[in-house]
């Protein structure tokens, strides 16, 4: 069964140090969206890519955060420098086509960010 | 006000009860409802998709849309304590493309 891929599973990090999350989508979805949970809470987009291209980044904390997805498929999303507030689940999600009836998101497992 | 707001919980029912799980909204123009099960330490995973207004079955599992009201819920019949996990509710709208998440219930089925 096609599934979204994420790693690490868990990651520990010092803060002020650099973490990267990776994910790679359900082949064939062009739709791709980073999500960030915090316990107790619903996911929270963080950013939208429809191929390539950003579709929405308005909640990502741009001083910090980076998201890309340069060939329009996997995707890398970046923290540098790490908060103590940034201790989160981070969700990949994939969708089959924007706009189209029937778009379910489908979430990868998630990679669990603790900041010490 | 929150676009999507959900009773946190928790919820502890015993095994083979029926259980309500219900999520209200604000914004008129959200077309698909979706709810999501969501394990400890796990991603959330799509129970159950509606389109619009309306009832939809899936096993013990049955999702209603009231568009009027605002109001979209999930019920499971003959509760198992494999259901216990938390239950997201998530909608978006025409465009489907940005989906708007409840907080999750808790729930606990008992054995």
């Amino acid at each position: 069964e096609a599934e979204v891929a994420q790693s690490p599973r868990y990651k520990i990090t010092e803060k002020s140090q650099a973490v990267a999350f990776w994910c790679d989508p359900i082949s064939g979805h062009a739709t791709l969206y980073w999500y960030r949970q915090i316990l107790g809470q619903g996911p929270e987009l963080l950013v939208q890519f429809q191929d390539e291209s950003v579709v929405d980044d308005s909640q990502l904390p741009k001083d910090r955060f980076s998201a890309e997805r340069l060939k329009g498929v996997d995707s890398t999303l970046k923290i540098q420098p790490a908060e103590l507030g940034d201790s989160a689940m981070y969700l990949c999600a994939s969708s089959a086509e924007l706009g189209a009836m029937g778009t379910e998101a489908f979430f990868g497992q998630g990679t669990r960010l603790t900041v010490v | 006000q929150k676009e999507v707001e959900q009773d946190p919980g928790p919820l502890s029912v015993p095994e083979g009860a029926i259980v309500s799980l219900n999520c209200t909204y604000s914004n008129s123009a959200f077309q698909y409802f979706m709810w999501y099960r969501q394990y400890s330490r796990k991603g959330p995973e799509l129970l159950m998709y509606t389109y619009s207004s309306g009832n939809k079955e899936d096993g013990r599992f049955t999702a209603q849309v009231d568009k009027s009201s605002k109001y979209i819920s999930l019920f499971i019949r003959d509760s198992q304590p494999s259901d216990s996990a938390t239950y997201l509710c998530a909608m978006s709208g025409i465009s489907g493309n940005q989906f708007y998440f409840g907080t999750g219930t808790s729930l606990t089925v008992i054995p």
